[in-house]
């Protein structure tokens, strides 16, 4: 089976503008998970995504959000970047069994922000 | 925040030396899964264990869990030059599939 993937791998943008990130999932994953990773404060959750509803959401500003599509795909978006939004955005998929999971990560997006 | 704590921040070891390395956390978990991270890419599950399990192997790993200390350890046998990456302890929280990642721990396995 194919890998998470994540594209694009590298962004650069600008202080104001807003970026949009997207996660493809390993088929037959229905959940996707993504996360920020910064050196400052390592891996954060940012939300979670199951069967194109929002599960759950982390410690962060309304301008971070997300929507999945029915083919399990996701994407994030950030809006009005800051300059502390650059960071390693990873998203992960599941296949839940049960109630104890591994979620399998893609190669991750980094952005900078400038 | 995090949920848990890894020692050491940095490990350095010759090829062929084991590594451990250490991981604490706060709340009760149901299970806690090891991942290793290779310099700024995405991470690679390792290994998870259960709550009801004391110590689980996978190739040249080992696992163990106290959950009456909450803390678990990885032990590394015969590291290769390869493993050198940063390792991540993580436990689930909350109702949904949210991971708690540690601070992580650096290994540098020197050839």
């Amino acid at each position: 089976k194919a890998g998470v993937t994540q594209t694009p791998r590298y962004l650069i943008k600008t202080r104001g503008q807003q970026v949009t990130l997207s996660c493809s999932p390993i088929s037959g994953h229905r959940s996707v998970s993504w996360y920020q990773q910064t050196p400052g404060q390592g891996l954060q959750f940012l939300f979670e995504y199951f069967s194109e509803t929002q599960r759950n959401k982390g410690n962060f500003p309304g301008r971070f959000s997300g929507r999945q599509f029915s083919n399990s795909r996701s994407e994030m978006n950030v809006s009005t970047l800051e300059l502390g939004d650059s960071a390693l955005y990873l998203c992960a998929s599941s296949l839940v069994i049960g109630v104890s999971y591994e979620q399998y990560f893609g190669p991750g997006t980094r952005l900078t922000v400038t | 925040s995090q949920q848990g704590e890894e020692d050491p921040q940095a490990l350095s070891i010759q090829e062929g030396e084991n590594a451990t390395m250490n991981c604490s956390y706060k709340t009760s978990i149901n299970n806690l899964q090891w991942y290793r991270q290779n310099s700024g890419r995405g991470l690679v599950h390792l290994i998870l264990i259960r709550s009801n399990e004391r110590e689980k192997h996978s190739g040249r790993l080992r696992v163990t869990l106290d959950t009456s200390k909450k803390s678990s350890s990885l032990l590394i046998t015969a590291s290769r030059a390869a493993d050198t990456a940063s390792y991540f302890c993580a436990t689930p929280s909350g109702s949904a599939r949210q991971l708690t990642f540690g601070s992580g721990t650096q290994l540098t396995v020197l050839p």
